[in-house]
């Protein structure tokens, strides 16, 4: 499978509990998105990564929260002492370079449930 | 909220009828794209409309823009069951950020 790839699929956690998500993307995109969606919402974006640069960050990316791409491959994504308010689906996509914007690939979701 | 605003909020229609959904945004853009998403999955691509074009088709989809209007249709002909999902827009402002906007979404239901 050439697709993008996130694992867990899903996870359960308490409270004050941190959790990390992983992201695969298709191997030769060098740009990695991180989004969050809540029941009935559409995707909000977290992060962006162009290879291991995080170049955008958004405002809803509270310092809980820290995303990385070491090695401009895989990422990963933390929330350190999660709160309710967190428990979403967790959406990473990537695209390529090629031309200014372009159609992303969404890999299947994290979807995130804090008790 | 940053995000579009996608109309109806939900649509229910018989399967082999068209059903056409609506996307307003705010901000000047490259592109518009439309994704579906069906329950709890992720985001499929469905179809990309650049700034410079009013139309575009792609089997049983019909993507209009009106940049003048800031919105955007999205027409699936002889709708089947198979088309039921939620479908978001998408907008990749011209300038100040990487990121895509998403709308609020349709959810679809086409019964057979």
């Amino acid at each position: 499978d050439t697709g993008v790839s996130q694992d867990p699929r899903h996870k359960i956690t308490k409270r004050g509990q941190n959790v990390t998500f992983r992201c695969d993307p298709i191997s030769e995109h060098n740009r990695l998105y991180w989004y969050r969606q809540t029941l009935g919402q559409g995707p909000e974006f977290l992060t962006y990564f162009q290879n291991e640069a995080q170049l955008e960050k958004s405002r809803l990316l509270s310092d809980r929260f820290s995303a990385e791409r070491p090695k401009g491959s895989f990422s990963t994504l933390e929330i350190q002492r999660t709160e309710q308010g967190d428990s979403a689906m967790y959406l990473c996509a990537s695209r390529n370079l090629a031309g200014a914007w372009e159609t992303q690939y969404f890999g299947p979701g994290t979807r995130l449930l804090v008790l | 909220s940053q995000q579009g605003e996608e109309d109806p909020q939900a649509l229910s229609i018989q399967e082999g009828e068209n059903a056409t959904m609506n996307c307003s945004y705010k901000t000047s853009i490259n592109n518009l794209q439309w994704y579906r998403q069906n329950s709890g999955r992720g985001l499929v691509h469905l179809i990309l409309i650049r700034s410079n074009e009013r139309e575009k088709h792609s089997g049983r989809l019909r993507v209009t823009l009106d940049t003048s209007k800031k919105s955007s249709s999205l027409l699936i002909t002889a709708s089947r069951a198979a088309d039921t999902a939620s479908y978001f827009c998408a907008t990749a402002p011209t300038s100040g950020t990487y990121k895509y906007i998403f709308g609020t979404g349709t959810r679809l239901k086409v019964l057979a």
